[in-house]
């Protein structure tokens, strides 16, 4: 059975401090791992990994992707409080037809 | 152009009725999908289409019906609703036939008394 776990489950930070949300997975076929950002909606896209040891930037958030280990961390550094929101991993297998989903990282950052 | 939409916002529903959840997106995205939310559970993939007419179940079917007769539209169906099925329903659409990189819509908060 496909399993994606992501840790920790909740985090509190203070403004300015970095943070670093883990994902480990066991899937079959795996084509790609995702990180998306949800707030008080919908999700939104912020990551796609399909090689191991690029890491992706986007401003202060970045991702590495280790298929050996089968795990991939989500690093935010100097953290601000719009950074709140819940933090989900999903991986893709098999021809991309189907994402399977983390529980979660639920980061919270403090002024 | 709207992204994905989907009516209605909030629903409340009594045990047994059965309703319809509406989905559409203005992308020309192939692929579409509906995935329930639940407090602890992440996101969980109910069905799935990668086209047109081609639809597949996820890991959560049991319950729900969809179809895909456009591009742009995929209804999910409650047949006889259960309070198993209060939950935040979104549905999302990529490019391709593929599932990465999802755009999602707002959301749809079901409650079943």
């Amino acid at each position: 059975e496909d399993k994606v776990v992501q840790s920790p489950l909740s985090l509190v930070v203070h403004e300015g401090d970095t943070v670093t949300l883990n994902c480990s997975y066991e899937v079959t076929n795996f084509r790609s791992l995702l990180w998306y950002k949800q707030e008080k909606k919908a999700p939104t896209f912020l990551f796609m990994l399909t090689s191991s040891g690029i890491e992706k930037k986007s401003g202060r958030l970045s991702s590495i992707l280790d298929k050996k280990e089968l795990f991939s961390i989500l690093n935010i550094t100097a953290t601000q409080t719009g950074d709140s929101a819940i933090y989900l991993c999903a991986v893709e297998r098999g021809f991309g037809s189907r994402l399977t989903f983390g529980e979660g990282t639920q980061l919270t950052v403090n002024p | 152009n709207a992204g994905v939409t989907q009516t209605p916002k909030f629903q409340v529903l009594k045990t047994g009725q059965s309703m319809t959840l509406q989905c559409a997106q203005d992308m020309n995205h192939e692929y579409m999908s509906w995935y329930r939310q639940d407090p602890g559970m992440g996101l969980r993939l109910i069905h799935y289409s990668v086209g047109a007419g081609i639809t597949d179940q996820g890991e959560v079917p049991n319950g729900y019906n969809v179809s895909r007769s456009t591009t742009e539209d995929f209804p999910l169906r409650l047949l006889s609703a259960a309070p198993s099925q209060t939950s935040v329903y979104f549905c999302a659409s990529s490019p391709g036939q593929g599932a990465r990189e999802q755009y999602f819509g707002p959301g749809t908060r079901l409650t079943v008394t």
